[in-house]
């Protein structure tokens, strides 16, 4: 089955700079990659997804990017708030297999 | 709109006793998933329902556990003879097809003393 792995774990960043949470996953079939957001006590919530058939995703401050040769793609912040404070988990899921296959998580704290 | 509704938000339960928790998705949405998160850990998938399909059991960690899906909206997890490692967040999701984005509940709290 499919297996996705996500680093860093955790990430301390001060305000204002970048982050970038990075995830490889194993199986080549895998064509939809969404990420999200799990703020302390709440539910995980979509930021941003990309499908396998473009490399890159922008929404404001958020990106993502993919490279399915090397079958890893990227979260990246950039300008980062202190409200942008939470585990942000990516995962994997493909065409005919419809659960989501989701990394461990990496918890983002950004200093103020 | 309404989101997807779990119930109970905690259940305090004694080892051995079985509990349901409850999922409620968002109309029209033909899958629906169970993920359980153990305190600072991710998402571990259970199973997930898609339309009419038999559904994916292939992440039900035992056969205490169980769900169903009655007509093709409200989910029940069951979980017999509850042990103490089963304590953790019950995560419900839905979505309108396979392969979109899920929608998850606020989550089932479930103790085990």
């Amino acid at each position: 089955g499919e297996n996705v792995e996500q680093h860093p774990s955790t990430l301390s960043v001060q305000e204002g700079d970048s982050a970038v949470i990075k995830c490889t996953y194993s199986d080549s079939a895998s064509n939809y990659f969404p990420w999200y957001k799990q703020e302390l006590g709440k539910r995980p919530q979509l930021i941003i997804d990309i499908r396998s058939n473009v490399g890159e995703k922008k929404d404001q401050r958020i990106a993502v990017t993919l490279n399915k040769t090397a079958k890893h793609f990227s979260l990246h912040i950039t300008e980062t708030q202190p409200e942008d404070s939470a585990v942000y988990f990516c995962a994997a899921s493909m065409t005919n297999a419809g659960k989501s296959t989701f990394g461990d998580g990496t918890t983002l704290t950004v200093k103020p | 709109g309404a989101g997807v509704s779990q119930s109970p938000s905690n259940k305090v339960t004694e080892k051995g006793k079985d509990v349901e928790l409850r999922c409620d998705p968002i109309s029209g949405h033909t899958a629906l998933y169970w993920y359980r998160q153990s305190l600072g850990q991710g998402l571990e998938f259970l199973i997930y329902f898609q339309g009419n399909s038999a559904p994916d059991k292939s992440g039900l960690p035992s056969d205490r556990f169980s769900a169903e899906r009655t007509g093709g909206s409200v989910s029940t997890l069951t979980i017999q003879r509850t042990q103490q490692e089963d304590s953790a967040v019950y995560l419900c999701a839905s979505s309108p097809l396979l392969n979109s984005p899920l929608h998850f509940g606020n989550g089932t709290r479930l103790t085990v003393t």
